[in-house]
């Protein structure tokens, strides 16, 4: 089994619609992400968590809202879907102090606003 | 302003030679810096870190290099094959603990 999953795949929406996608780990890890993955702009940090009751906005949190409802568990929610966030989303975990400090990446989330 | 650097444009090279992939970044000091290999439709995938007090890391057929004076890494795949064509990533750790900022990557494509 994946060690860090995500929910949906892919998604298609309107504008105007909320919409929430979700992350699960069972890595054990303290340390979330949420990034999304333009062309041409690479990996954009949105939001991060260090632990359950700590969120901290990215560069790029306008517009996104997170929810971390377990240690396990780190939802990204967009209140009201704009075309603009048409992008490939991902979520990462990492250990609070793991030897390469190396983030672990799910498969990514495939978003389309129309 | 702060900015992460990889080339653009895809490397094209024949499979046995070695590829060369460049990081450069201006106004950071980062403390580690990392390489990571994206495949097509899924996510990142963390290969090597090297810290600012280090030359070089080996890892197999990869090879990172990190110059603090140029701002700049090198990874290189030795006796690259076309399994290894990919999208390689370089990311620094900037400001707090573990926070990363990735570079745009550059794609490899290595051909028989």
């Amino acid at each position: 089994d994946a060690d860090v999953t995500q929910t949906p795949r892919n998604r298609i929406t309107k504008t105007g619609k909320r919409i929430m996608l979700e992350c699960s780990q069972t890595k054990g890890h303290d340390r979330m992400y949420w990034y999304r993955q333009d062309p041409g702009l690479g990996l954009r940090l949105i939001y991060y968590s260090f632990d359950v009751k700590d969120i901290n906005k990215g560069e790029i949190s306008d517009g996104y809202s997170v929810s971390r409802q377990a240690q396990a568990k780190f939802s990204l929610s967009l209140e009201s879907a704009i075309p603009n966030q048409t992008a490939l989303y991902f979520c990462a975990t990492s250990e609070a102090s793991g030897r390469y400090n190396e983030q672990f990446f799910g498969p990514g989330t495939r978003l389309t606003v129309l | 302003s702060q900015k992460i650097e990889q080339n653009s444009e895809a490397l094209n090279i024949q499979e046995g030679k070695t590829a060369t992939l460049t990081c450069n970044y201006t106004n950071y000091s980062p403390a580690y810096l990392q390489w990571y290999r994206q495949d097509p439709g899924r996510g990142p995938v963390f290969l090597l870190l090297i810290r600012e007090n280090e030359k070089e890391k080996r890892k197999e057929r990869l090879k990172v290099t990190f110059d603090t004076t140029l701002k700049q890494s090198l990874f290189h795949i030795t006796a690259s094959q076309p399994a290894d064509s990919a999208t390689y990533l370089c990311a620094l750790r900037t400001g707090t603990a573990s926070k990363l900022t990735f570079g745009t990557g550059t794609r490899l494509q290595v051909t028989l």
